[in-house]
């Protein structure tokens, strides 16, 4: 069983949805949680970062965190075609060593 | 502020050869990560540096290696190169004194070997 489990997809929503994506992780060791984007040919853009239980939000995005189910979700408001892209989820252990989800690809049809 | 720098962007090898990768980070940013990434196996972190020491390693073997420079930049070495090799190389840079801050990311090298 991989340590950070996340859905590939493929994704696909129309303009305006609210996107939900979601990993499930087995350590509760991980104290550190990030969501990362990723286009095609270009590494990955640090999205949110939290540490914390609960809600982090920051403009159309909202990561929340429920450590007690080992379960974490970013929430994409009113989404857009330019949001289409890969979306890593990220955990940091307490070696500070960063374990990534498998990434879901996100496709939004204008 | 210019983001992570890595060259060279693409790179083709051959089985048996060496190749050394490059990486400048954020101005000011002191921990360098190096992850490979490939179709199969996702992000997988090689190593991090912090003034010069490793201070953490993943699970490759040794002929993966890496150092760090005074300045910062980082260079990332692999020798005797395998077909298995071929991935996507990205380096990623924190402020890094504590080792829980946000990695930031470069675009990658990418590596195919012949």
């Amino acid at each position: 069983q991989k340590e950070v489990e996340q859905d590939p997809g493929p994704l696909s929503v129309p303009e305006g949805a609210i996107v939900s994506l979601n990993c499930t992780y087995s350590n509760s060791a991980f104290q550190y949680f990030m969501w990362y984007r990723q286009y095609s040919r270009k590494g990955p853009e640090l999205l949110m970062y939290t540490y914390s239980s609960g809600n982090k939000e920051d403009g159309r995005f909202t990561a929340q965190v429920d450590k007690s189910s080992k379960y974490i979700s970013l929430f994409i408001r009113d989404s857009q075609p330019s949001d289409s892209a890969t979306y890593l989820c990220a955990l940091m252990d307490s070696s500070y060593k960063l374990i990534f989800g498998s990434g879901t690809r996100l496709l939004v049809r204008p | 502020k210019a983001g992570v720098t890595q060259t060279p962007r693409y790179l083709i090898k051959t089985r048996g050869q060496q190749v050394t990768l490059s990486c400048s980070p954020i101005s000011g940013h002191r921990s360098v990560s190096w992850y490979q990434q490939t179709p199969g196996q996702g992000l997988q972190f090689l190593f991090e540096y912090f003034s010069e020491t490793q201070r953490n390693k993943g699970n490759f073997p040794g002929r993966f290696s890496g150092r760090q420079f005074s300045n910062s930049r980082s260079e990332m070495n692999v020798s005797t190169l395998e077909l298995g090799d071929s991935a996507l190389y990205l380096c990623a840079s924190s402020e890094g004194a504590m080792g829980n801050q946000p990695q930031h990311f470069g675009d990658g090298t990418r590596l195919s070997i012949l």
